[in-house]
Formats: C-alpha cells, structure tokens, sequence
C-alpha cells in the first residue's frame, strides 16, 4: 500500500521569507501526489496536485511543487510567505489502482512570524 | 451552499453511546471516504465506498460502521462510543477517475467524555 511521511511536524519561517515543506512518499509506481491545507477550523483544501508530465506544478496561493521520482519526493513551496499563509499542510497520495485510495501524511504545522 | 455537507458539526457525547455522523454531496461523486483527523497523525481513512454497493474498510475501521444510503449520502456509526474515539472526523468525495482530488466536508467535532 502506499504511504506518505512529512518529516517536520512544525515550521516557523518570518513573514517574507521562502518556504519548503517535504514530503516523501512510498509506493511502487508513480502514484498521484496532492497537497492540501488546512486553515484553523475548516477544512481541507487542495492546492495542488500532480499525475504526470511537468514535474513543477504550480497551484493556488503562490504555491508550488517539484515531483523527484529518484527521491520519492514532492515538496511544496513558497518563495515569500505570507501571515494567511498560517495553517496546517496536508501531502496525500493516491494510488494508480483502483483499490489504492488516498493516503495523508501527518501534516506540517506553519507558524509565521511577524 | 457546500458541496460536501457533514451534520453535525460538533458534538458532545458520553461512552457507550452510539452516534452517528452524516455526510451528503452534491458533486455527483461515486467515491465517498471518512476520515479521522488526530494531532501527530494525520487523516487516516475509515471506511470508503465506491459506490452504494461498494463499501471497503480503511485502516482504522474497528469500532466503526457505515452506511451508503444513496450516491449522495455516507454516513457513519459509532455503535458504542468509546474516549479513544475523540476526534475530527472528515467527510470527502472523489470522482470516478483516480487522477482527481478528494473535496472535503467542514468536518465534524466528535468528542466522548
């Protein structure tokens, strides 16, 4: 089955600054990769996603991400952060089965400093 | 009004005792997933059905059960409530083709005292 693992559970970066947050997946092919977030008290949204082609994507928000197969990984992206970017962000991967449904990493907690 | 609609959005109850949590879409979806959402771990999938024929476990489903009443509707069972259970709890919906994103409900605010 596949699975997703965020290393950083929180991150605080100055308002301004660039952001990456990492996610590294497991699963035997190349699955389909999404990144959400979540604003306190709602619910998830996604920013972008992932499934084949250009391995830069560009999503919502400023936000974007780079697929690394030889890595396993699809970090997401910010060159200058905002305060509203506060929130918690979500990595998921979907299989390319029908049985392999979604899977979500832990998340990345983001604290932005003044 | 939302696309994915979770009733009740909070919700106080005591242990040992059954409760149930609705979710309904208006997207068209056949996919229908919940999740629970707790500190450190994550979202980790229930149940999930592909259709209303169709109803598969995920990885947590001990003490839980669903129900697919129409394409339009999922919800879910706590039989007997337990502390542990104590959660966010997320509705979502997917379309038939794997390479679409999920769409989340508000969510809902379950806890068991």
């Amino acid at each position: 089955a596949q699975s997703v693992t965020q290393p950083d559970i929180h991150i605080t970066v100055s308002e301004g600054a660039s952001l990456e947050l990492r996610c590294n997946y497991s699963y035997g092919a190349t699955p389909y990769l999404f990144w959400y977030v979540q604003s306190p008290g709602q619910g998830l949204q996604l920013l972008l996603k992932y499934f084949s082609g250009d391995t830069l994507v560009q999503g919502i928000k400023g936000f974007e991400a780079e697929f690394k197969r030889s890595q396993s990984s699809f970090n997401l992206r910010k060159p200058s952060v905002h305060w509203s970017d506060a929130a918690e962000y979500f990595c998921a991967v979907g299989g390319i089965r029908r049985n392999n449904d979604m899977r979500f990493g832990a998340g990345t907690r983001l604290t932005v400093k003044p | 009004d939302a696309d994915v609609t979770q009733t009740p959005r909070n919700r106080i109850t005591k242990t040992g005792k059954r409760i149930m949590l609705e979710c309904s879409q208006t997207k068209g979806h056949d996919r229908m997933y919940w999740y629970r959402q707790d500190p450190g771990l994550g979202l980790r999938l229930i149940y999930y059905s592909f259709d209303v024929k169709d109803i598969n476990k995920g990885e947590i489903s001990d003490g839980y059960s669903v129900s697919r009443q129409a394409q339009a509707k999922f919800s879910l069972s706590l039989e007997s409530a337990i502390p542990n259970q104590t959660a966010l709890y997320f509705c979502a919906t997917r379309g038939g083709d794997l390479n679409t994103e999920a769409f989340f409900g508000q969510g809902t605010r379950l806890t068991v005292v």
